[in-house]
């Protein structure tokens, strides 16, 4: 069965500061990989996907993700935060004999200070 | 284009009740999947429908059920509701392709008493 693990439970930055989310997933077979985020009282939302070709893929609002293959890890980065960015990002992988059950993984939570 | 939406968007009920909540998807898509949000479990999958067929399963009893409309609407049906039965029901609606993403809802929160 796939698995999804987040690094971090809770990350506190200051604005401006760096970021990086690591992901890891258990599954030896295709997948396709996901970062959704949950801005406080709104749905998730697509950040970025990965389904094949160029391993770093960019998303909305200056995120990057990197996939790599031999790590099983698709990380998500952005080079400078903004208090907006606070939310909790999830990871998600679906491989591709799930159909349209996407394993998420147990989120991180963002908080960046003013 | 429309987004997801979900009905109702809160509800209370007591153990042993019953509940239904609905989804309606994005128009054009035709898998509705269902997912569970707590803050110890995190989001776990439910199942999915496509075309009026069920066709994942999560690791959910069976008293945790759905349906699809042939318009691709869906509801989702929990009997004899049990405490730990308290969550957020994520409805997400895609094309169905395995290489779709998947567009969430805003959930139903249901509170079990």
């Amino acid at each position: 069965a796939q698995s999804v693990s987040q690094h971090n439970h809770h990350v506190i930055l200051s604005e401006a500061a760096s970021l990086e989310l690591g992901c890891n997933y258990s599954y030896g077979g295709t997948v396709n990989l996901f970062w959704y985020v949950q801005y406080p009282g709104q749905h998730l939302q697509l950040l970025l996907k990965y389904f094949s070709g160029d391993p770093l893929v960019k998303g909305i609002k200056g995120f990057e993700a990197e996939f790599i293959k031999s790590k099983f890890s698709f990380n998500l980065r952005k080079p400078s935060v903004q208090w907006s960015d606070t939310a909790e990002y999830f990871c998600a992988v679906n491989a591709e004999n799930y159909g349209q059950n996407f394993v998420f993984g147990p989120g991180t939570r963002l908080s960046v200070l003013p | 284009k429309a987004g997801v939406t979900q009905t109702p968007r809160y509800l209370i009920k007591t153990r042993g009740q019953q509940v239904t909540l609905s989804c309606s998807p994005i128009s054009g898509h035709r898998s509705v999947s269902w997912y569970q949000q707590t803050p110890g479990q995190g989001l776990q999958f439910l199942f999915e429908y496509f075309s009026e067929t069920q066709r994942n399963k999560g690791n959910f009893p069976g008293r945790f059920s759905g349906r699809q409309f042939s318009n691709s609407r869906s509801e989702m049906n929990v009997s004899t509701l049990e405490l730990g039965d308290s969550a957020l029901y994520l409805c997400a609606s895609s094309k169905g392709d395995v290489n779709n993403e998947q567009f969430f809802g805003p959930g139903t929160r249901l509170t079990v008493l």
